[in-house]
C-alpha cells in the first residue's frame, strides 16, 4: 500500500493567516491526491480533488498543488470555519489510502 | 442531490458479525458511480473497507483478509456491509460514499459521504 504522510499533524494559527499542510507519498502518485476537510462529528468533505481542482462552493481560499510525491493544501485567510481537520487521499493505486491528519487549531 | 445514510446496530460482540446498512436518496445507486465504504476507529485516521458497482463488480481492502462483504439492494437503493470475526480493533465509525472518477480511472473521489454510523466491538 502507498503510505501518505501528513505534516505538521497540529497547527495552530489565527484569523486571517496563511497555512500550508504538506503530504507526501511513500511513492509516485502523479496527480492523483485528493484532500478533504473534517470536523468533529461529522463526515468529511471533500475540498481538492486530482492535485488541484476546487470541489464546487469550496472557496478560493483553499488551494493544492504539486505531484509525484510532494503536495500541498494552503488555506489563504482563514476563516473561523476552516478550523477543522484536514486529510490527504491518494487514488492512484488501490487500495486508496488516507494521511493521518493535520488538526488545524486556532492560536 | 444524493444523499447518503448509514444504519445499524451500534454494539456488535466480539468474534460477531458487524452489519450495516446505507442508505442512498436523491438517486438512483444503479448508475455509473461506484459506492464505497470508509471507517474511521476513534480519534484515527481513515481507513478504506471496499467498493462496489451495482454491475456486481467489487474491490476490498485486503487488510480485512476476507472478513468483508459488500452488496447493494436495487430494490430498495441501498449498499450493504457486513464484517464478520469482529474484534475491538473494528471498533469505528463507519462511512458510505459515493465515488466519482473523471474520464482517467485513478482520477476519483468521494463525494459525498454519509454522516457516519459508529459501532462499538465489546462484550
Amino acid at each position: 500500500d502507498i503510505q501518505m504522510t501528513q505534516s505538521p499533524s497540529s497547527l495552530s494559527a489565527s484569523v486571517g493567516d496563511r497555512v500550508t499542510i504538506t503530504c507526501r507519498a511513500s511513492q509516485s502518485i502523479s496527480s492523483y491526491l485528493n484532500w478533504y476537510q473534517q470536523k468533529p462529528g461529522k463526515a468529511p468533505k471533500l475540498l481538492i480533488y486530482t492535485e488541484s481542482s476546487l470541489q464546487n462552493g469550496v472557496p478560493s481560499r483553499f488551494g493544492g498543488s504539486g505531484s509525484g510525491t510532494d503536495f500541498t493544501l494552503t488555506i489563504s485567510g482563514l476563516q473561523p470555519e476552516d478550523f477543522a481537520t484536514y486529510y490527504c487521499q491518494q487514488t492512484s493505486t488501490t487500495p486508496p489510502t488516507f494521511g493521518q491528519g493535520t488538526k488545524l487549531e486556532i492560536k | 442531490q444524493v444523499q447518503l445514510q448509514e444504519s445499524g446496530p451500534g454494539l456488535v460482540k466480539p468474534s460477531g458479525t458487524l452489519s450495516l446498512t446505507c442508505d442512498v436518496s436523491g438517486g438512483s445507486i444503479s448508475t455509473s458511480y461506484l459506492w464505497s465504504w470508509v471507517r474511521q476507529p476513534p480519534t484515527k485516521g481513515l481507513e478504506w473497507i471496499g467498493e462496489i458497482h451495482h454491475s456486481g463488480s467489487i474491490k476490498y481492502n485486503p487488510s480485512l483478509k476476507g472478513r468483508v462483504t459488500i452488496s447493494v439492494d436495487k430494490s430498495k437503493n441501498q449498499i450493504l456491509l457486513n464484517l464478520k470475526s469482529v474484534t475491538a480493533a473494528d471498533t469505528a465509525v463507519y462511512y458510505c460514499a459515493r465515488k466519482v472518477s473523471a474520464a482517467i480511472m485513478w482520477a476519483n473521489w468521494f463525494d459525498p459521504w454519509g454522516q457516519g454510523t459508529q459501532v462499538t466491538v465489546s462484550s
